[in-house]
């Protein structure tokens, strides 16, 4: 099984729409972190989370929520979909040492 | 923004060895350099990390220069599951607030 793991792996959803991607890691790490990938602009920071009580905002948090419900356990929510936000979503986590990350497979969001 | 800056694409003939700059000019001390890849949209994996001296693991080398301004990562004999886009980041371990960004890294292809 795979140690980070993102759900949903694909989903399409309309304007307006309220959405939660989900990760989850068995890796007994601390931190952990939100990215979004778009085609020819590499991976964007959306949110990162050093510990459960302590969430702050990446590169391009507009439009996005996140909540740490446990050290194992990051959601990322978009409150109201829009066709803008359509990319390539990857959570990672890493050890008390920054730089070295681990990625999850990714989740493939379309909003139409 | 990013740290980093890497050339968009390039080529390699499989069997030899790719070679892959990154600058780095504004490098803290305390930053190390870091490599990942990423194969189609799968989650990017790790390769390797240095600070200074040359680094070599399974998967490849790592050469900074003297002034740590730049630095090479070298695939010794490239192979077509080499194809990938290579990301170098520059991160401070232990730090508490530093944040990990990815620039749009190097389009690595591997030509029979």
């Amino acid at each position: 099984d795979a140690d980070v793991t993102q759900t949903p792996r694909n989903r399409i959803t309309k304007t307006g729409k309220r959405i939660m991607l989900e990760c989850s890691q068995t890796k007994g790490h601390d931190r952990m972190y939100w990215y979004r990938q778009d085609p020819g602009l590499g991976l964007r920071l959306i949110y990162y989370s050093f510990d459960v009580k302590d969430i702050n905002k990446g590169e391009i948090s507009d439009g996005y929520s996140v909540s740490r419900q446990a050290q194992a356990k990051f959601s990322l929510s978009l409150e109201s979909a829009i066709p803008n936000q359509t990319a390539l979503y990857f959570c990672a986590t890493s050890p008390n040492r920054a730089g070295e990350l681990f990625f999850g497979e990714g989740s493939r969001l379309t909003v139409l | 923004d990013a740290k980093t800056t890497q050339p968009p694409s390039m080529d390699c003939a499989e069997g030899r060895a790719a070679n892959l700059p990154c600058n780095h000019s504004t490098i803290s001390g305390n930053e190390y350099v870091y490599w990942y890849r990423q194969i189609h949209s799968q989650g990017p994996q790790y390769i390797i990390h240095g600070l200074k001296n040359n680094e070599t693991n399974e998967m490849a080398s790592l050469i900074i220069t003297e002034d740590r301004k730049s630095s090479t990562l070298i695939l010794p004999h490239a192979t077509l599951r080499d194809t990938a886009v290579y990301y170098c980041i520059v991160s401070a371990l232990r730090t508490s607030y530093d944040k990990v960004i990815f620039g749009p890294g190097t389009s690595l292809s591997v030509i029979p």
